[in-house]
């Protein structure tokens, strides 16, 4: 079945505790980008990777970072989670992009929802 | 600041009634729209990729229109239904610039059996 997937679903951390979530994609997608989403706020662009070892800044870079190592894999790792960054987190790939965005359609995990005490 | 705005913020209907929403964007460096519906505790799917001014796309009872003149697209539902209840998100996609992709903060319809 053609998905993107990702892991843990569920993370209760403490502040400064390095923590990476994975996410990983089985349909050959070149495109990959991740977005957190908070309430009144919307879904925002953390960071997106055009192919293996091309990744580059969203909208909301700070306290994040990312590697494309692999196609199929792009992990967010949190080296010093803060409280601020408590939110629900959406991994996200397309066939391809263009000018850093997904020109085609976006398929979407099924979200991790992280809270930072 | 790019700026997608979607209106309404919310809604309620009837089963069985009509409605329609709007996505509004910056009409300068158009590349594309996006349009997704997100159930409760499911993630966001695609209905619309819309690349060209006055394109017309429909998926069943839902249809989107574009109009990259005037910087606006309307997603419209004929004889909502209640599991036709979500957000419904626009995506915002432009040639250049430092944001490339923007989301708005969508409309949450509620069907109303």
């Amino acid at each position: 079945e053609a998905q993107v997937t990702q892991n843990p679903r569920y993370l209760i951390t403490v502040t400064g505790k390095k923590l990476t979530v994975t996410c990983s994609q089985n349909m050959n997608h070149e495109y990959m980008s991740w977005y957190r989403q908070d309430p009144g706020l919307g879904l925002r662009q953390i960071y997106y990777s055009m192919n293996v070892e091309a990744t580059d800044k969203g909208d909301v870079p700070e306290g994040y970072k990312v590697s494309r190592k692999e196609k199929r894999n792009f992990p967010l790792i949190l080296e010093s989670p803060s409280p601020n960054q408590t939110s629900l987190y959406f991994c996200a790939s397309s066939i391809n992009g263009l000018a850093g965005a997904s020109y085609n359609e976006q398929f979407f995990g099924p979200g991790t929802r992280l809270t930072v005490l | 600041i790019l700026n997608v705005e979607q209106s309404p913020q919310s809604l309620h209907v009837q089963e069985g009634d009509s409605t329609n929403f709007t996505c509004s964007f910056p009409s300068s460096n158009f590349y594309a729209l996006h349009w997704y519906r997100w159930e409760t505790a499911k993630s966001p799917e695609a209905l619309f990729v819309m690349t060209l001014n006055g394109d017309e796309k429909k998926k069943g009872r839902i249809s989107a229109t574009l109009n990259t003149k005037e910087g606006y697209s309307y997603l419209y539902i004929k004889g909502s239904q209640p599991e036709d209840s979500a957000t419904y998100l626009c995506a915002f996609i432009r040639v250049t610039g430092n944001t490339p992709l923007v989301f708005g903060k969508g409309t949450r319809l509620s069907v109303i059996a």
